[in-house]
């Protein structure tokens, strides 16, 4: 069946970058979604691209997609303390126009 | 300012008891769901509902079910049948693809 999978921890020093893998299998996925949780609260959409772009930068984040590999990134340069949440990605599923979520990756920031 | 607002925060349920989970939200979103998040999992999807006065099941209703009499409100009420409720639950609507959260319902059950 359609999966999202992503690493569960990163670690990375602050000011260093910071990328975040997410790897799909669903290949008709029109939309892919970077969101930010922080501890004990809502998700927060932090970016998105369509499946006809291969890149998109706002600001600190960057986000890659291979379409071919099936393989989404997402970048965050100099990284800081604010950063350190859980990063969720997630993938269309156009059957029924629902979500498909990964596991989420805590991003732990080291002083 | 639009969004969605979810109650209570912190909820706590007795063994054999059913409890509901208010969800409301003033973005005029036609689409609401509900899903259930548990440590290491990715989120998964309970109910949704694409308009008034009709809803779906998700991967996981089993032991849950919802209502939608008002485009404002999509409450989910977890029974006695939920073997392992304890949880975070988040609610969300959407305008297209554009998923708006609430800030979550933490459930336990003593």
């Amino acid at each position: 069946g359609e999966d999202v999978e992503q690493s569960l921890f990163l670690s990375v020093r602050e000011g260093d970058s910071s990328v975040i893998n997410c790897t799909y299998t669903d290949s008709s996925s029109t939309y892919l979604y970077w969101y930010k949780q922080e501890p004990g609260a809502g998700l927060q959409l932090l970016t998105y691209i369509f499946s006809n772009m291969d890149m998109k930068q706002d600001q600190r984040l960057t986000v890659l997609l291979n379409k071919k590999d099936k393989h989404l990134s997402l970048r965050i340069a100099d990284t800081q303390t604010g950063d350190s949440a859980i990063y969720f990605c997630a993938v269309t599923r156009e059957s029924n126009y629902q979500l498909i979520w990964g596991a989420g990756t805590k991003l732990i920031i080291k002083p | 300012d639009g969004g969605i607002t979810q109650s209570p925060k912190y909820l706590f349920r007795k063994e054999g008891q059913n409890v509901t989970l208010s969800c409301e939200q003033n973005l005029n979103h036609d689409a609401m769901y509900w899903y259930r998040q548990d440590p290491g999992q990715g989120l998964r999807l309970i109910y949704y509902s694409q308009i008034v006065n009709d809803f779906q099941k998700g991967d996981i209703a089993e032991g849950y079910s919802v209502s939608r009499e008002k485009k404002e409100s999509f409450p989910l009420t977890v029974t006695s049948a939920q073997k392992n409720p304890t949880a975070f639950y988040l609610c969300a609507s959407s305008i297209n693809y554009g998923y708006t959260f609430g800030s979550g319902t933490r459930l336990t059950v003593v």
